[in-house]
């Protein structure tokens, strides 16, 4: 799977859009883009995922450049709820070699303050 | 709630003790996953089942004996583990075959072994 780069931590302030930036420049063709998130010392909760196309759902939205180079997580009116780690995860979905396995990094801090 | 529970939420272990930790399912999934969670580390995975069958050994100690009985519920028999070994420990379940088989976390155990 291709790696992912992201800040260490990220402020925002609360009601204001939360944006969490991700590199994944050795991206392959048929890798998706996952986002977690996990509140401390909670299990990590599924946000949203995308192989190409722009995604929004309840929680978030998830911008895919074109080249697919890089992503971003937005939260669009971000409360303290959502102060958290929030990873960004490159893998192959059904079928590929990696089948299954979600390789996690240090991720991004995101501190949601009032 | 995801639909992953596991239990107990905390277990505190002497060293030669034999503990179990217990994972169930509620959402119909045909794959099961540990992961360990050590202080300021990344989650790694442990192990993957696949219909009930083990697909994935990450080059675990065996003093972590996992058991799949069935496709809902899944086991992690600890024994003569070591102060190192303290971490929270995450199931997680999936469908595999579908087109997407986007994992969903439990809330993990906190282990301490003394």
């Amino acid at each position: 799977d291709a790696k992912t780069t992201q800040p260490t931590s990220m402020d925002c302030a609360e009601g204001r859009a939360a944006n969490l930036p991700c590199n994944h420049s050795t991206i392959s063709g048929n890798e998706y883009v996952y986002w977690y998130r996990q509140i401390h010392s909670q299990g990590p909760q599924y946000i949203i995922h995308g192989l190409k196309n722009n995604e929004t759902n309840e929680m978030a939205s998830l911008i895919i450049t074109e080249d697919r180079k890089s992503s971003t997580l937005i939260l669009p009116h971000a409360t303290l709820r959502d102060t958290a780690v929030y990873y960004c995860i490159v893998r192959v979905d059904a079928g590929g070699t990696s089948y299954g396995k979600l390789t996690f990094g240090q991720g991004t801090i995101l501190t949601v303050h009032p | 709630e995801t639909g992953v529970t596991q239990t107990p939420r905390h277990l505190v272990m002497g060293m030669t003790n034999k503990k179990s930790l217990k994972c169930e399912q509620h959402l119909g999934h045909n794959a099961m996953y540990w992961y360990k969670q050590s202080a300021k580390k990344p989650l790694e995975l442990m192990f993957v089942y696949n219909f009930k069958e083990q697909t994935e050994n990450n080059s675990v100690p065996s003093r972590f004996s996992p058991e799949c009985p069935n496709s809902s519920h899944l086991f992690l028999h600890l024994h003569t583990l070591q102060p190192e070994d303290s971490a929270l420990y995450l199931c997680a379940s999936s469908l595999q075959g579908a087109s997407t088989d986007t994992q969903y976390f439990g809330p993990g155990t906190r282990l301490t072994v003394l």
